[in-house]
């Protein structure tokens, strides 16, 4: 089965620094990739996915990740952070069945 | 529309107590899913309904069963519980479940469980 694995389950920056969220993925073959973010209290919603259209992919918020196959990564980034991205980040892949599998989180905390 | 909503947003039961958790999509998705997340855990899938029949179920305690009344509703009824369930449940629902597609999963709010 595929898995990822993110690096860092806390990470900091201050406000107006670049965010960068780590996450390697495990497989044989091109995966299915997703980044969702969880807010306080909250549901997951979709930052953005990775469907091998484009090694580039943009989400909301202003976030983006890049697809890189030499890396096995799908690092997800954000040019400038904001007080309100401090949230729980997850990294995901589909495996048989639909099953999404996460990876362990990572905690963004933004410093004003 | 890409809303999943969840009823109730807050529960607290006993572990005599029976009741169940109400989850709704009307985007036409064929797949629903039940999750448990424990505090600073990533979600654990419980349940997947495909075209409203049970498709998996991973290993979960017949304390917790699914039902699928029609493809927009998903109920979780919930009889017997320990103190170590208590948790956000979350609802999920996706196109069609299909097996390695970008099928993608928009999740609803959550229940906040606390079992006494």
């Amino acid at each position: 089965a595929q898995s990822v694995t993110q690096l860092g389950s806390h990470v900091s920056v201050s406000e107006g620094a670049l965010v960068l969220l780590r996450c390697n993925y495990s497989s044989s073959v091109p995966p299915y990739l997703f980044w969702y973010v969880q807010y306080p209290n909250q549901g997951l919603q979709l930052l953005l996915k990775y469907t091998s259209a484009a090694t580039l992919v943009k989400g909301i918020n202003g976030f983006e990740a890049e697809f890189k196959k030499s890396e096995t990564s799908f690092h997800l980034t954000k040019p400038s952070a904001h007080m309100s991205d401090a949230a729980e980040y997850f990294c995901a892949t589909n495996n048989a069945g639909n099953m999404l599998t996460f990876g362990g989180g990572t905690r963004l905390m933004v410093k004003p | 529309d890409t809303e999943v909503t969840q009823t109730p947003k807050h529960l607290v039961m006993g572990m005599t107590n029976k009741k169940s958790l109400k989850c709704e999509q009307h985007m036409g998705h064929r797949a629903m899913y039940w999750y448990k997340q424990k505090a600073k855990k990533p979600p654990e899938l419980m349940f997947v309904y495909s075209y409203e029949k049970l498709s998996i179920n991973e290993s979960v305690p017949s304390r917790f069963s699914p039902e699928c009344p029609n493809s927009s509703l998903l109920n979780l009824h919930l009889h017997a519980l320990q103190p170590e369930d208590s948790a956000l449940y979350l609802c999920a629902s996706s196109q069609d479940g299909t097996s390695g597609s970008t099928d993608t999963q928009y999740f609803g709010p959550g229940t906040r469980l606390t079992v006494l």
